[in-house]
């Protein structure tokens, strides 16, 4: 059974800061990654989709990486601000059509 | 932009009660999915479809069923909810393929005293 980790689970830091959060997956055999933003009581906003045989994509001050065969995501946010303070959250598709596992999130404060 | 609507933010309903949740998406995806979301727990697949009438179990799909009449339409049934039923629910939805990118709407809210 596909498992997800995200660590750390919560982050604090001053606004301004190039930042790391990590996602580590059990089973390399994915079809894709997404990573997606979450704000209190609110729905999922897609941020990036990575397919299975990329290494990474990019869309503004975020980027992130995907190393399939070590089971590990990488979101990169560059030059924190205070409006990207919400939950972060990395899921795997396991095929075509199926749903998708998540990860239980990193919490994010960007300290204005 | 892709929009996923769901019928209510915020229900209340109470033990034993019929609960339908709606959903509603318009940019004609094949591929439906409903999950909860839960502290400690993450968000987890109920169930999906890949097709109007088809449909399939997810990872937690005990005490729910759905329908999918139409193509933009996914409906969550609870036949008889129950308290432990109380979460947040998402529905999403995505077109099959390379670029299978899921959207996902606002979610409900449901508590059941």
């Amino acid at each position: 059974k596909q498992e997800v980790t995200q660590i750390p689970a919560a982050l604090s830091v001053p606004e301004g800061e190039n930042l790391v959060l990590n996602c580590s997956f059990t089973d390399s055999a994915i079809y894709n990654l997404q990573w997606f933003r979450q704000d209190p009581g609110k729905g999922l906003t897609s941020l990036l989709l990575i397919q299975s045989s990329q290494r990474e994509q990019t869309s503004g001050r975020l980027n992130a990486s995907l190393d399939k065969s070590s089971g590990r995501s990488t979101l990169y946010i560059a030059a924190s601000q205070p409006g990207d303070s919400a939950t972060y959250l990395c899921a795997v598709r396991r095929g075509g059509a199926d749903g998708l596992t998540f990860g239980k999130g990193t919490h994010l404060i960007i300290q204005p | 932009d892709v929009k996923v609507t769901q019928s209510s933010r915020y229900l209340v309903k109470r033990t034993g009660e019929k609960v339908f949740l709606e959903c509603v998406q318009d940019m004609d995806h094949e591929n439906m999915f409903w999950y909860r979301q839960d502290p400690g727990l993450g968000l987890r697949l109920i169930y999906f479809s890949y097709d109007v009438k088809m449909k399939e179990k997810g990872d937690i799909p005990e005490g729910y069923s759905v329908s999918r009449e139409k193509k933009e339409r996914f409906s969550l049934i609870l036949e008889s909810a129950s308290t432990n039923q109380t979460s947040m629910y998402l529905c999403a939805s995505a077109t099959p393929g390379v670029h299978n990118e899921q959207f996902f709407g606002p979610g409900t809210r449901l508590t059941v005293l």
